[in-house]
């Protein structure tokens, strides 16, 4: 079965700092790996989808990465803004053939 | 477009009481998803349809939870009785087909409480 991490649970960081998000996944013969936004009371928001023939995809100041080998992800936010403050959240199709989420990283940008 | 739109957005229930949840998904989409989300944990699948059939379905409580989607379209996810572990929220998630390489699209969730 797929298990899904992420460190740390929590990140504060001052405005316009970059910053790196990290996701761990179980099982290496991931489809692919989709990261998602969810601010407070709300639906989740997909950010990126990287398939697994990709290294990697990129949209505006995000920048995510997925190295199979490893079991690892990681999203880069460039130059973080207060409006980034969220939680974010990755999951990955497996073997399963479902989408498996991690628990999130609950972002504070402070001004 | 509309994006996935579910309802009611909030629901506060006595334990013991019936509840259902609808899901109208983005127009054209094939498979729709039910995945329920406990207080700081990410989303965990309940149930995933393609058109009208439920392909996957191993994650329902289905002493207690049912589910349809009637014409491949709307859907409602029925609890009853609920208890109080079920206070959570409840997604809806919408995909053109199904598949690893098909964004999943969500619907703003109903949180539910159950007193």
């Amino acid at each position: 079965k797929q298990e899904v991490t992420q460190i740390p649970a929590a990140l504060s960081v001052p405005e316009g700092e970059n910053l790196v998000l990290n996701c761990s996944f179980t099982d290496s013969a991931i489809y692919n790996l989709q990261w998602f936004r969810q601010d407070p009371g709300k639906g989740l928001t997909s950010l990126l989808l990287i398939q697994s023939s990709q290294r990697e995809q990129t949209s505006g100041r995000l920048n995510a990465s997925l190295d199979k080998s490893s079991g690892r992800s990681t999203l880069y936010i460039a130059a973080s803004q207060p409006g980034d403050s969220a939680t974010y959240l990755c999951a990955g199709i497996g073997s399963a053939r479902q989408l498996t989420f991690g628990s999130g990283t609950q972002l504070t940008v402070l001004p | 477009e509309a994006g996935v739109v579910q309802s009611p957005r909030y629901k506060i229930i006595e334990k013991k009481q019936p509840v259902a949840f609808w899901c109208n998904p983005i127009s054209g989409h094939n498979t729709l998803y039910w995945y329920l989300q406990n207080l700081g944990q990410g989303p965990e699948l309940l149930i995933r349809y393609e058109n009208e059939e439920a392909v996957d379905d191993s994650q329902l409580p289905k002493d207690r939870f049912s589910a349809e989607r009637l014409k491949g379209v709307d859907s409602t996810l029925k609890i009853q009785p609920a208890e109080l572990g079920d206070s959570a929220v409840y997604l809806c998630a919408s995909s053109l087909y199904p598949g690893a390489d098909y964004e999943q699209y969500f619907g703003p969730g109903t949180r539910l409480t159950v007193t």
